[in-house]
């Protein structure tokens, strides 16, 4: 697709299970991002992938949340053992990277709409 | 560490009026700086950007300008629109790593 597609669009589960939420970013984007998006607290860095490099997993708030990028495209971002703080819209975006002449990154982020989360 | 601060909102506004939402910024080095806006039931987008300092990013009427001396990253329009209505999310990114940081986000009400 032209996007980025995340899915599903909407979780419903219960307390304690375990969820996988889908990133399928823009074709040749070398960059992934995840961000969690919670009513009050603006957009929370969780991980960055850029290329074959090491990702930057510093925003992953406990052990509980783990992500991959396989192959280089699409992303899968997985929280074990849910709870109800958990519950908030997970964003996915994508990047290619780009500097401009003088320094500083010029590439733009293109997300996707998200996957509403909702532990009960 | 990085961080960006901004206005809290909401933001209301008649239409016409004019609008600056205020960001702020921490960072060790030299960053870029960015506003998104997500208009309702849409994904967020870039609205601009600015690279280096002094530098104006603007778009769609909206204006912000780089201010290294002050930290800030004003966002200005000068005839808001109903259609105007979003939240829009202030972001900065270093030179050494492309980790980007978002503010709260701002949210924006034009009433007609």
């Amino acid at each position: 697709g032209a996007g980025v597609s995340q899915s599903p669009s909407n979780k419903v589960t219960e307390k304690g299970k375990d969820v996988e939420l889908r990133c399928d970013p823009i074709s040749g984007h070398t960059a992934l991002y995840w961000y969690r998006q919670s009513l009050g607290q603006g957009l929370e860095f969780l991980i960055y992938f850029q290329g074959n490099s090491a990702p930057d997993k510093s925003g992953l708030p406990s052990d509980r949340f783990s992500a991959e990028r396989t192959g280089g495209s699409v992303s899968t971002l997985t929280i074990q053992r849910t709870q109800q703080e958990d519950s908030a819209v997970y964003l996915c975006a994508s990047s290619l990277r780009a500097r401009a002449l003088a320094g500083g990154l010029t590439g733009e982020l293109f997300f996707g709409e998200g996957s509403r989360l909702t532990v009960l | 560490g990085n961080s960006v601060t901004q206005m809290e909102g909401p933001v209301t506004l008649s239409e016409e009026a004019f609008l600056t939402i205020n960001c702020t910024y921490t960072a060790t080095g030299y960053p870029s700086l960015f506003w998104y806006v997500q208009y309702p039931g849409e994904g967020l987008q870039l609205l601009l950007k600015a690279t280096k300092a002094d530098d104006k990013g603007s778009n769609k009427g909206f204006e912000a300008t780089y201010r290294k001396e002050t930290t800030s990253f004003h966002l200005e329009k000068g005839s808001v629109q109903v259609s105007d209505s979003a939240v829009y999310f202030c972001a900065l990114t270093e030179n050494r790593d492309d980790k980007i940081i978002f503010g709260k986000g701002t949210r924006l009400h034009i009433l007609p």
